[in-house]
Parts: C-alpha cells; structure tokens; sequence
C-alpha cells in the first residue's frame, strides 16, 4: 500500500483567513491526485483530480496544485469561512490501478 | 445528493452473524468501490467492481466478499463478524472506474455487539 501523507492534521483559522493543507505521495509511478472535502455527518465530495504535472485547478475560492516530480499537491482555501469547516482528504492510485489510498486528511476548523 | 444509494444507513448485529450491505451506483456508471472507515483509520480501500467484474482488491478479509450484479448495483457480504468490524463502509462510483472523481453514498454504519 502506497502511503499519501498529509499536513497539518488539524488547522484552526478566522473567517477570512486564507490557509492551505499539503499532500505527499510517492513521486515514482504517478497517475493521478485527488482531493475531497467531507463535511460532519455526510460522505465525501469530490473536489479535484489531477493527472498532469504543474496542474492547478480551482472550484471557488478552493483551488491546488501539483508537483509530480516531488510527490507534492497543495490546497489553498482563501478568505475561509466557516462553511469551509471540513475535513480535506487527498487520494492517490495504487498502482497501475484504480483504486485510491486515501490520506487521513486535514481538519479544518473556521471559527467567525 | 451525490445519486449513490446505501442500504440500509444503520445497521446493529451481534458477533458472528453475516449481513448484506447493499449500493446502487449513480446512473450511467459502470464502477463501484467499497470502503471502510473505522476509528483512527483513513478510509481503506476494500475493493472495486467495473461493469460486473472484480478491477482491483485492497485489504479486503476473507470473511468479506462483494459482487457487482448486471443491473449494477453492488453488495457487500460481511460474515463472522467480529467486533473489530464495526465502521462506517462507503460505497463509491464512478463512469468508468479509470482516473477520474468518485462519488460517495452516505455510507452503512455497521455495530457489532
């Protein structure tokens, strides 16, 4: 099993406040990252996949990038609010397969 | 609403017995993937069906088996539960199983007492 670190564990900002979470995984073998908001008593929603090095994708005030060549993608939130209060999961392929190694993710709390 | 449907939303049983947990993909995709999320856990990967036939297993128990039907829904069978197996279980799906966005049932919530 392919390990998908991620960082901090726990974040805790003012609304308003802009932040961003980090994805690490192994750079050889790269197929694709994902990225997954899950909200308190729902299931996960899918926010981004990227497949190409230097990607950046944007939904909103949510946006992230990729570095392949280092095993790296960052989620930037900017101007949070506290409906951004979630936690953020990053995903990645294992294998030439498709079945994805979810990271443990970063809770964000956004406090008014 | 993401269009992927889980039965039943909770479900409490005793150990060692056997119970089906049952997942209708979004219409118009043809991959379902199975996931547990226990306490202190990520969500694990437990298996992937594409269009009836088992794509890829992860660390799927031997007391646990799945199987996707031509209608294409998915079941997943848990038999001689244990107390350990008590978790959240997802079912996810998406088009065509390949690299693209999975969209997540509200999940069973199993108990095993």
């Amino acid at each position: 099993i392919l390990n998908v670190e991620q960082s901090p564990q726990s974040l805790h900002v003012q609304e308003g406040d802009s932040t961003n979470f980090t994805c690490s995984f192994p750079s050889s073998n790269f197929y694709a990252l994902h990225w997954y908001r899950w909200e308190t008593a729902k299931s996960p929603e899918a926010l981004f996949v990227m497949t190409l090095n230097g990607d950046e994708k944007k939904k909103g005030r949510i946006s992230a990038t990729l570095n392949t060549k280092e095993g790296y993608s960052y989620l930037y939130i900017k101007g949070s609010q506290p409906e951004d209060s979630a936690t953020y999961l990053c995903a990645f392929p294992e294998n030439s397969g498709y079945a994805l190694n979810f990271g443990k993710g970063t809770s964000l709390l956004v406090t008014p | 609403d993401s269009g992927v449907t889980q039965t039943p939303k909770h479900l409490i049983t005793a150990t060692g017995q056997r119970v089906t947990l049952r997942c209708s993909p979004r219409s118009g995709d043809l991959s379902v993937y199975w996931y547990q999320q226990s306490l202190d856990q990520g969500l694990q990967f437990l298996i992937q069906y594409y269009n009836g036939e088992e794509r890829a297993k992860g660390n799927i128990l031997e007391r646990f088996s799945a199987q996707q039907f031509p209608d294409l829904h998915s079941e997943l069978n848990l038999s001689s539960l244990e107390l350990g197996d008590s978790a959240l279980y997802f079912c996810a799906s998406s088009v065509t199983g390949g690299h693209e966005k999975l969209f997540f049932g509200s999940g069973t919530q199993l108990s095993v007492l």
